[in-house]
């Protein structure tokens, strides 16, 4: 049973723009969210993370928002740059191990 | 510094063998991770280690799946007779203690013949 789903398998946006990737939980006992970015034939790589404690971080060009009450994630990148084309996992926890959604491509064009 | 090191990076064996996964985790980790990602599915938990503890193994599928850790640094995963279905990315993690940031190697890609 998928705790964490992403809806959305890609997304295409113009370099310049803004990217929102969006991911949905069900379970209510997930205190901490991540986002990993992964290129082909590499590992997840760690983008931001988020405590349940709050519901914003931001880390440059990269802000995460946190909506406990609908049980949402989103990932915000602005702007978009055509490096930042990979797949990007959400990823929630209650402890240790991750439960991860399937992912969305990203393609930002130039 | 270095990071996570997984070896082989692509394994291919015939259904039935036994396939042993190396992970090297960051030096001065104390958690490791095991996940595996199959085609088209997001990253599956496995079995999580934190320093001489007994792992927690509740991911593992299968029997066929064991992992071990020696002197808490490298692990090896062992999938034996192995099956089609077993054919995915197996990617290890590591940690500096439980709960915090996990940091992936590049993964192995084994195929099932």
């Amino acid at each position: 049973d998928q705790q964490v789903k992403q809806n959305s398998p890609s997304l295409s946006v113009q370099e310049g723009r803004i990217s929102i990737l969006n991911c949905d939980y069900t379970n209510s006992m997930f205190d901490y969210f991540l986002w990993y970015k992964k290129y082909p034939a590499e590992g997840p790589t760690f983008l931001i993370s988020i405590s349940s404690i709050k519901d914003k971080n931001e880390d440059g060009r990269f802000t995460v928002f946190l909506n406990k009450s609908a049980k949402h994630l989103s990932l915000h990148i602005v702007p978009s740059q055509p490096g930042d084309s990979a797949v990007y996992f959400c990823a929630a926890s209650t402890g240790y191990a991750l439960n991860f959604g399937k992912g969305t491509s990203l393609l930002v064009t130039p | 510094g270095a990071g996570v090191s997984q070896s082989p990076s692509n394994k291919v064996t015939e259904k039935g063998k036994d396939v042993e996964l190396r992970c090297d985790p960051i030096s001065g980790h104390t958690a490791l991770y095991w996940y595996r990602q199959s085609l088209g599915q997001g990253l599956e938990f496995l079995i999580y280690f934190q320093g001489n503890s007994a792992p927690d193994k509740s991911g593992l599928p299968s029997d066929r799946f064991s992992a071990e850790r020696t002197g808490g640094s490298v692990s090896t995963l062992t999938i034996q007779r192995t099956q089609q279905e077993d054919s995915a990315v197996y990617l290890c993690a590591s940690s500096p203690w439980t709960g915090e940031t996990q940091y992936f190697g590049p993964g192995t890609r084994l195929l099932v013949l």
